[in-house]
């Protein structure tokens, strides 16, 4: 079975400052991977996702994620942080057999300060 | 071009009553899911529905949760005699059908249903 660790429950960065979020999978296969944001009382919003080929993937708002099969890690990361990047990051890892469920990490809270 | 929407936003109910929670999905998406974020065990899978196939039912929790789809569509999360720890929020997402870009295509999430059980 495939699991997803998060080991940072909380991070706080400064407005402007460079961001990396962790994610770790666990799976017997290259497995699909994405990171989701939530914001408060929102649903979750795609940020990227990787499938297969270039391990450098570019998603939305500025976030990228890079694969790493070595270190069975997809972390995240951001040059430099808005405001507006505040809420709770999630990764999630799916397998390639055509049931799409998606395990989740436990998620990482964001906070920016001025 | 609406996205998945749920319906109630908010549900309170007390303890040993049935509830039901409704997700209208992206029109044309064949997947359906159903989520769980609750905040001691963070987002969990409950089930999963692809055409007209038989769902994967492995998520749920207990036999008192229940899940149907109607003409592929619409989805109601039906849970029975409720309990306090059944206090979460309930998420839907839909997807294209397997393959449409050339692997699992992407789960787009309702708003959910914050489920409250006194």
């Amino acid at each position: 079975a495939q699991s997803v660790t998060q080991p940072d429950i909380h991070i706080t960065v400064s407005e402007g400052a460079s961001l990396e979020l962790r994610c770790n999978y666990s799976y017997g296969a290259t497995p699909y991977l994405f990171w989701y944001v939530q914001s408060p009382g929102q649903g979750l919003q795609l940020l990227l996702k990787y499938f297969s080929g270039d391990t450098l993937v570019q998603g939305i708002k500025g976030f990228e994620a890079e694969f790493k099969r070595s270190q069975s890690s997809f972390n995240l990361r951001k040059p430099s942080v808005h405001w507006s990047d505040a809420a709770e990051y999630f990764c999630a890892v799916g397998a390639q057999d055509g049931n799409e469920k998606l395990t989740f990490g436990t998620g990482t809270r964001l906070t920016i300060i001025p | 071009g609406a996205g998945v929407s749920q319906s109630p936003s908010n549900k309170v109910t007390e303890k040993g009553k049935d509830v039901e929670l409704r997700c209208d999905p992206i029109s044309g998406h064949t997947a359906l899911y159903w989520y769980r974020q609750s905040l001691g065990q963070g987002l969990e899978f409950l089930i999963y529905f692809q055409g007209n196939s038989a769902p994967d039912k492995s998520g749920l929790p207990s036999d008192r949760f229940s899940a149907e789809r109607t003409g592929g569509s619409v989805s109601t999360l039906t849970i029975q005699r409720t309990q306090q720890e059944d206090s979460a929020v309930y998420l839907c997402a839909s997807s294209a059908p397997w393959g449409t870009s050339g692997g699992a295509d992407t789960q787009y999430f309702g708003p959910g249903t914050r489920l409250t059980v006194l």
